[in-house]
This record gives structure tokens, sequence and C-alpha cells, in this order.
């Protein structure tokens, strides 16, 4: 177990909505990033949050919005969700802010969009 | 702008035989770290091994060995005595260092899903 934790697990959300999915991190941690995982794949980095900062942000539109607390936990937002919204959204915390060192994943939060 | 190739889908082979998984990458950067995962029905990642562009000695860990070769830019994986514990689907992964600090994001294969037949 990495220990880092995601709420919720499964969700299922009509077209129009609004979601916000949740993360803790691994204690010490100060780095949270969020990817979008798409049925059959490859993890796509949306954003990472470094200090209660972004620092990097993939090409995703502002719709998907984000915030880190004081304690490094985080939230992930989307709004006016779209059918292919639906995917699996992972969240990794690390130390420092450059994104390359090793990365510790949750197990995800499944989001289906009706 | 960084790509990941990993050409194989699926690999199906029975238990205790040699498995590879190939990694292709692309980068126009002097500095990168190349990345494997290992993503089992639960859905987690995990970490399997991180290295930079400056070390290509290869790594072995176990039943694990990684051959990174800069000149083809390919950085493979390979399981030797394969278990039925190993079936899983296996990302490669590019993360590139910004000189001006924040981070891009590691930039993912789309997996190759290898299947450990008892």
């Amino acid at each position: 177990e990495t220990g880092v934790t995601q709420s919720p697990t499964h969700l299922i959300k009509t077209r129009g909505q609004q979601v916000t999915l949740r993360c803790s991190s691994q204690s010490g941690h100060n780095t949270v990033s969020w990817y979008q995982q798409a049925l059959g794949q490859g993890p796509q980095f949306i954003f990472q949050y470094y200090r209660e900062e972004e620092n990097g942000r993939g090409n995703f539109p502002p719709r998907f919005s984000g915030l880190q607390f004081p304690n490094y936990s985080s939230e992930l937002n989307v709004n006016a969700l779209e059918l292919d919204d639906s995917a699996l959204y992972l969240c990794a915390s690390s130390l420092g802010g450059r994104g390359t060192g090793e990365l510790f994943f949750g197990e995800g939060s499944r989001l289906t969009v009706l | 702008a960084q790509k990941v190739t990993q050409a194989q889908t699926e690999i199906s082979v029975v238990e205790k035989e040699d498995v590879t998984l190939d990694c292709v990458y692309e980068t126009r950067d002097t500095t990168y770290y190349l990345f494997w995962y290992k993503q089992p029905p639960s859905g987690e990642l995990v970490f399997l091994i991180r290295r930079n562009s400056f070390d290509e000695q290869n790594e072995i860990s176990g039943r694990y060995s990684w051959n990174f070769q800069k000149s083809t830019s390919s950085f493979n994986f390979t399981i030797t005595a394969s278990q039925v514990v190993d079936s899983a689907v296996y990302f490669c992964a590019l993360s590139e260092a910004r000189s001006g600090g924040g981070a891009d994001g590691l930039t993912f294969g789309k997996g190759t899903h290898l299947i450990i037949q008892p």
C-alpha cells in the first residue's frame, strides 16, 4: 500500500453535473498530481500541485480545476461533465515539485458519466 | 513533444517463461527520466523503477531486469521465470525536467497487458 487514499471509489453522474474527487497524500509528501485514465489507455496528466499552488498542467480544459490544502491533501473538480469524462481518476503524491521523482498512486476514483 | 510507445498491446505466456516488454520513447531533452509501473486489477499503479538519462547501466532486481539503450531510445523490461502474480498491465513512462521548475507530469505509453497462464 502506498498510503495514498482516494474517495469516492466509484460514482455515477449525468452530463452537465459537477463532481469533486478527493485525495489524501502519503505522509510527508508535499506534491500531488492528478491523472485521467480512459479505458484501455495509459494515464494522462491533468495537473500538479506543489505547496498549494498549481505548478504544472496537461492538455485539459479549465473546467478541470483543483485545490491543495495545507495538509497537502487535494481535490479535483470537474464542471459541466461530458460523456468523455468517464474514466479512472488517479491521484499520486510525491516529494518535491519537479515531477521527476517516484510517484505513489492511489487506487483511483472511477467516474461514469451518463 | 515527448512520446512513449508500447507496441505490444497484450502478451500471453505460460508460467516460468521469460517475457520482455518493449518501450520506445521520444524526447528532445537531454535530461529525462524513464519509469515502469505495474497496474494490477485493483487500479493502483505500482512503481517498479526510475532511470535518469545519464545512467545507462542495466538493472536487475530479483526476477526483473531493465535494458536502457539511448542509441535506440528504448527502455525494455524483462521478467524471468514469470509467475501468475505477474499478470497485470505494465506501463512505461517518461518525464522531462523543466529548466524553470514546475512539472509537465509523466507521459505514459498505452500499456502492455501481460497474462501469465498457469
